[in-house]
């Protein structure tokens, strides 16, 4: 199956400073990839859609400014948490999707490994 | 995305089958019914999608059932690495996914 590479695997990062976190789609062209977050025990959820080439669409209560999405190519989408702190400390998990722009109602999502963020 | 609802826990005997039931009766069309796993501290897993047939690969099968309002995903000989949190998921592919809380599958020796 596809192969969704995610780095750092894990960071630990001083309040007020920026992270970056990659997401690689390794053998296949991702023109839609998604970002979520998920807290110890809970579901994954949903932070925002990133389009190569466009801006990303971030849900509700999602602030943008503070959860940079980049989707500059077909192949590389990434996270920058900006000013980190305490309460930013969470599981970061990418996805793509194998998928031409036109609608296709089957295709499935691969993820990456997940990047646990430790703010102090 | 219509919504989905599992059951929050489940345990399994290893070697036996693990049956997991979920619920999606707003379920639309042209929706497709995806499960997902989750082991602990990684990213999730595919496992397996259907829209009305049942469907059979190497990890597990699904049944929908003829009204396609509910499906169980099948493990059929659940070994100690399933131990997993199992995500049941309605959505058209072109669309975002959203997570629901899913079913911990606890595969006991």
């Amino acid at each position: 199956g596809a192969v969704v590479s995610q780095h750092p695997s894990r960071v630990i990062c001083k309040s007020g400073t920026s992270v970056k976190i990659e997401c690689r789609s390794l053998d296949f062209q991702a023109t839609t990839m998604f970002w979520y977050r998920q807290f110890p025990k809970k579901s994954l959820m949903l932070m925002a859609t990133s389009n190569e080439g466009s801006k990303a669409t971030y849900e509700q209560g999602v602030e943008k400014d503070k959860f940079l999405i980049n989707h500059a190519s077909l192949t590389l989408s990434t996270l920058t948490v900006t000013s980190a702190h305490p309460e930013d400390s969470s599981f970061y998990i990418c996805s793509a999707r194998d998928l031409p722009r036109q609608l296709a109602s089957n295709e499935k999502l691969f993820f990456g490994s997940g990047t646990q963020l430790s703010v102090l | 995305d219509a919504k989905t609802t599992q059951p929050p826990s489940m345990d399994c005997a290893e070697g036996r089958a693990a049956n997991l039931p979920c619920n999606h009766s707003t379920i639309s069309g042209n929706e497709y019914v995806y499960w997902y796993r989750q082991i602990h501290s990684q990213g999730p897993q595919y496992i397996i999608h259907g829209l009305k047939n049942n469907e059979t690969n190497e990890m597990a099968s699904l049944i929908i059932t003829e009204d396609r309002k509910s499906s169980t995903l099948i493990l059929p000989h659940a070994t100690l690495r399933d131990t997993a949190v199992y995500y049941c998921i309605v959505s058209r592919g072109y669309q975002k996914v959203t997570f629901g809380t899913g079913t911990k599958l606890q595969v006991i020796p």
